[in-house]
């Protein structure tokens, strides 16, 4: 069965340094997320990504987040200059259309990030 | 504003039928409702969706009131596996992304 990878599994870096938290959707999906859950609380969005663009984001999302589709399989987020508060369980998400009529969102296992 | 109400925890014995509310008295008419799940140290994952009829899959079954103002998630027959946190998501027209609240978790007891 298909499904959603996700690259490493645990980061570990200081404030102030930049990450690439990497995912691989599953192929032929069209819609790509990201999502966060800091340890014991919700679920969070920051951003879905779609015909190579950002479609929406979250007020999360500010300036020090990016995303990127660079080769057609990866999909990454970047975090420029890491805080403490950034530390949190990141979801990647796919899906192959329209959520909001049916079809289901795909997430990978998360990559826990550590800012130290 | 919290557009679904869920209870925080309830416990199941294993084997037997589970049955988790959700409250979503202001639901619109194009809203869906959707289930998610999200096991121990997992990533969330689909459970069922509906619209205004009752529905099926190899999972669960989602019950829909009537007045669309609550729904009922229903597990056959629950295993050790089923324990987890549930999700009830209302998904609005062109909405994609899911805003999760605080969900139920289910406990299974042997």
């Amino acid at each position: 069965e298909p499904e959603v990878t996700q690259t490493p599994s645990h980061q570990v870096t200081q404030m102030g340094q930049e990450v690439i938290l990497r995912c691989v959707p599953i192929s032929n999906h069209l819609y790509f997320y990201w999502y966060r859950q800091i340890l014991g609380q919700k679920v969070e969005f920051l951003v879905s990504f779609y015909n190579n663009e950002i479609s929406e984001k979250s007020e999360i999302f500010d300036d020090q987040f990016s995303v990127e589709r660079p080769d057609g399989s990866n999909f990454t987020l970047k975090i420029r200059s890491t805080k403490l508060e950034d530390s949190a369980m990141y979801f990647c998400a796919s899906s192959d259309g329209a959520v909001w009529v049916g079809d289901e969102q795909f997430f990978g296992p998360g990559t826990r990030l550590t800012v130290l | 504003d919290a557009k679904t109400t869920q209870p925080n925890s309830m416990e199941s014995n294993e084997e037997e039928p589970v049955h988790l509310p959700c409250n979503h008295s202001t639901i619109s008419g194009t809203d869906y409702i959707h289930w998610y799940r999200q096991l121990p140290s997992q990533g969330p994952e689909y459970v069922i969706h509906g619209l205004t009829s009752n529905v099926n899959n190899r999972m669960a079954s989602l019950a829909i009131a009537e007045d669309r103002k609550s729904s009922t998630l229903i597990l056959h027959r629950a295993t050790l596996r089923d324990a987890a946190v549930y999700y009830c998501i209302l998904l609005g027209e062109s909405e994609e992304k899911l805003t999760f609240g605080t969900g139920t978790r289910l406990t299974i007891i042997p």
